[in-house]
């Protein structure tokens, strides 16, 4: 079952502009992590963000999380071209102690950044 | 990449055929997992483990077993593979520390 559902499923913007991608949840977590994966390859870690944390950044990414409405978005400023890749949030709803700390996927954002 | 590594990268077999996929990592971590990545679905859990000896079943277990004999090994087995196994298959593991999930290469499976 899909916990984490990305929107938009397609982005295409020009070289540098912004891109926000959304991701939705359904049941409580404990983390959202989200990850890129250029096609073909395997999928990098980018951040995580605890479900008592509101904010994140790492370099020109910037996550939110928003628990009460279940939501999180992930703004990449001033893009590149080799941004272009697939975006995925992922979301481990296990507590400390118990558990199997899996992470449940959406099926991602294709992001396009033309230069 | 956390020190993870799969084995194959590629394979084609054979319907009905056993296969083994391989992860390997080198960092003493104690949660290991199998995820399966097809288009439309994005990546499901297999089977996860956490710790030696201990594995327990994920989202898609039917056709697939797994074990974990020592801390750096995870093995993911078709026991006997059917065409809708046709995946790419990525390993991963769990920073006791930060949390966060570490994925390995990947393994693309074609069962013809």
């Amino acid at each position: 079952s899909q916990q984490g559902e990305e929107d938009p499923q397609a982005l295409s913007i020009q070289e540098g502009e912004n891109a926000t991608m959304n991701c939705s949840y359904k049941t409580s977590i404990n983390n959202l992590q989200w990850y890129r994966q250029n096609s073909g390859r395997g999928l990098v870690h980018l951040i995580l963000i605890r479900s008592n944390e509101r904010e994140k950044h790492s370099g020109r990414l910037r996550v939110t999380l928003d628990t009460s409405k279940k939501s999180s978005s992930l703004l990449i400023t001033a893009s590149r071209a080799a941004d272009t890749a697939s975006y995925f949030c992922a979301t481990d709803a296990s507590y400390s102690g118990a558990g199997s700390y899996q992470l449940t996927f959406g099926k991602g954002t294709k992001l396009s950044v033309i230069p | 990449d956390a020190g993870i590594t799969q084995s194959p990268r590629h394979k084609v077999t054979e319907t009905g055929t056993p296969v083994t996929l391989r992860c390997h990592q080198t960092e003493n971590h104690r949660y290991m997992y199998w995820y399966r990545q097809d288009p439309g679905h994005g990546l499901r859990l297999i089977h996860y483990s956490y710790g030696v000896k201990d594995t327990d079943k994920g989202e898609v277990s039917d056709g697939y077993s797994v074990s974990r004999s020592k801390t750096e090994d995870f093995l993911l087995t078709l026991e006997s593979a059917t065409s809708s196994q046709t995946s790419v298959y990525f390993c991963a593991i769990r920073d006791r520390k930060s949390y966060e999930q570490y994925f390995g290469p990947g393994t693309r499976l074609t069962v013809t």
